[in-house]
């Protein structure tokens, strides 16, 4: 596609539930990103992908989190058990090649998810 | 990564230009400077970057001094969509994820 599509753009849920939070990067991208921003703050990074793999999983902040990536394209983020401080915006980005140094990075508009 | 400083906030007057600084006094020889922006309720957008050498593209020109410490996003135009945080980050090439800082929030007014 043309850009990084995240789905959905919004996501209430109630807390102890379990949230899947969609990415489909842009084609031919072999890398890829998810950050979160809370309220007022910066970006925190959560994990990345060179194709299907996650060489990276430093960010994730708890064994609630987790993602995957199949075919080297789409990403799921899947955050189970939520509590409230899991409200934030979900961003994903992605790159034509593994650091993202040559034209940097595409993000979506990510997905703000409010946990009640 | 090194560790870069940027003001908290900045004015400029619509159609002057904008000039944002950032300092990396810590930069190593393998880092490059990157300039991201994000729009209010939007995802950050890719600016611009460089290693020692002046850049310029369609949306701003970057100014990194010779001993590489500091470096200045330069928007020769500023337009009210401007209004953004503007994130300066130092990283080398073949590191594999984007360290934000907080940035410099940038105010165009009318």
């Amino acid at each position: 596609g043309a850009g990084v599509s995240q789905s959905p753009s919004n996501k209430v849920t109630e807390k102890g539930k379990d949230v899947e939070l969609r990415c489909d990067p842009i084609s031919g991208h072999t890398a890829l990103y998810w950050y979160r921003q809370s309220l007022g703050q910066g970006l925190e990074f959560l994990i990345y992908f060179q194709g299907n793999s996650a060489p990276d999983k430093s960010g994730l902040p708890s064994d609630r989190f987790s993602a995957e990536r199949t075919g080297g394209s789409v990403s799921t983020l899947t955050i189970q058990r939520t509590q409230q401080e899991d409200s934030a915006v979900y961003l994903c980005a992605s790159s034509l090649d593994r650091t993202g140094a040559l034209n940097g990075y595409t993000f979506g508009s990510g997905t703000r998810l409010t946990v009640v | 990564d090194a560790k870069t400083t940027q003001p908290p906030s900045m004015d400029c007057a619509e159609g002057r230009a904008a000039n944002l600084p950032c300092n990396h006094s810590t930069i190593s020889g393998n880092e490059y400077v990157y300039w991201y922006r994000q729009i209010h309720s939007q995802g950050p957008q890719y600016i611009i970057h460089g290693l020692k050498n002046n850049e310029t593209n369609e949306m701003a020109s970057l100014i990194i001094t010779e001993d590489r410490k500091s470096s200045t996003l330069i928007l020769p135009h500023a337009t009210l969509r401007d209004t953004a945080v503007y994130y300066c980050i130092v990283r080398a090439y073949n590191t594999d994820k984007l360290i934000f800082g907080t940035g410099t929030r940038l105010q165009v007014f009318p």
